[in-house]
């Protein structure tokens, strides 16, 4: 079964703009990964965020993480063409396998 | 650094027919994972392997797939016979097991079709 639920499930933005895109789980967690996926090609890695963590930034990428919420967003700023691709949050509980657990993935178009 | 890489890229087979692909980790990745990804949603977990033991396989139809990584390094998935709700892409990943950060590197995919 799928941990995140991602939201919105689509959204197209003009090049420049802001992109956010909101991940949901139901469990506890270690940790919190973002995952971009371009068409036909395999998950890119992005970002990690740890239970104890609120927010990271790693170049134009901003995650946060409210783990009384039980949720996080991802903030892409001054969007570009080549960001179009599907996210995914993917949460990790702990213990002795790491297993990531992936949401459905929200589909981002950035227009020119 | 070579990344993760799979073969074939794609596969069209009829249904009852058999399938393997192939996966080749980042050299010294202890942890590799086959996903199914079907068409408008995330990938889903169906085996992860550390080195070359099986750490999960809760969520691998073992009537009709299995897998193997012989010591522990490259891995193959095999479907027999395969169905139509198989059409997915198969992705593999690997990660270096360091105690940290679990972030995993996917190869390209292997798209297949069952008609």
């Amino acid at each position: 079964s799928q941990q995140g639920e991602e939201d919105p499930q689509a959204l197209s933005i003009q090049e420049g703009e802001n992109a956010t895109m909101n991940c949901s789980y139901k469990t506890s967690i270690n940790n919190l990964q973002w995952y971009r996926q371009n068409s036909g090609r395999g998950l890119v890695h992005l970002i990690l965020i740890r239970s104890n963590e609120r927010e990271k930034h790693s170049g134009r990428l901003r995650v946060t993480l409210d783990t009384s919420k039980k949720s996080s967003s991802l903030l892409i700023t001054a969007s570009r063409a080549a960001d179009t691709a599907s996210y995914f949050c993917a949460t990790s509980e702990g213990g002795s396998n790491y297993k990531l657990t992936f949401g459905k993935g929200t589909l981002l178009t950035v227009n020119p | 650094e070579a990344g993760v890489a799979q073969s074939p890229r794609y596969k069209i087979i009829e249904k009852r027919q058999s399938v393997a692909f192939w996966c080749n980790p980042i050299s010294g990745h202890a942890t590799l994972y086959w996903y199914q990804q079907i068409l408008g949603q995330g990938p889903k977990l169906l085996i992860q392997f550390q080195n070359n033991g099986v750490v999960d396989d809760s969520q691998l139809p073992k009537d009709r797939f299995s897998a193997e990584r012989l010591k522990g390094v490259d891995s193959t998935l095999k479907i027999q016979p395969a169905k139509l709700e198989d059409s997915a892409v198969y992705l593999c990943a690997s990660s270096p097991r360091t105690g940290g950060e679990e972030t995993q590197y996917f190869g390209p995919g292997t798209r297949l079709l069952v008609l």
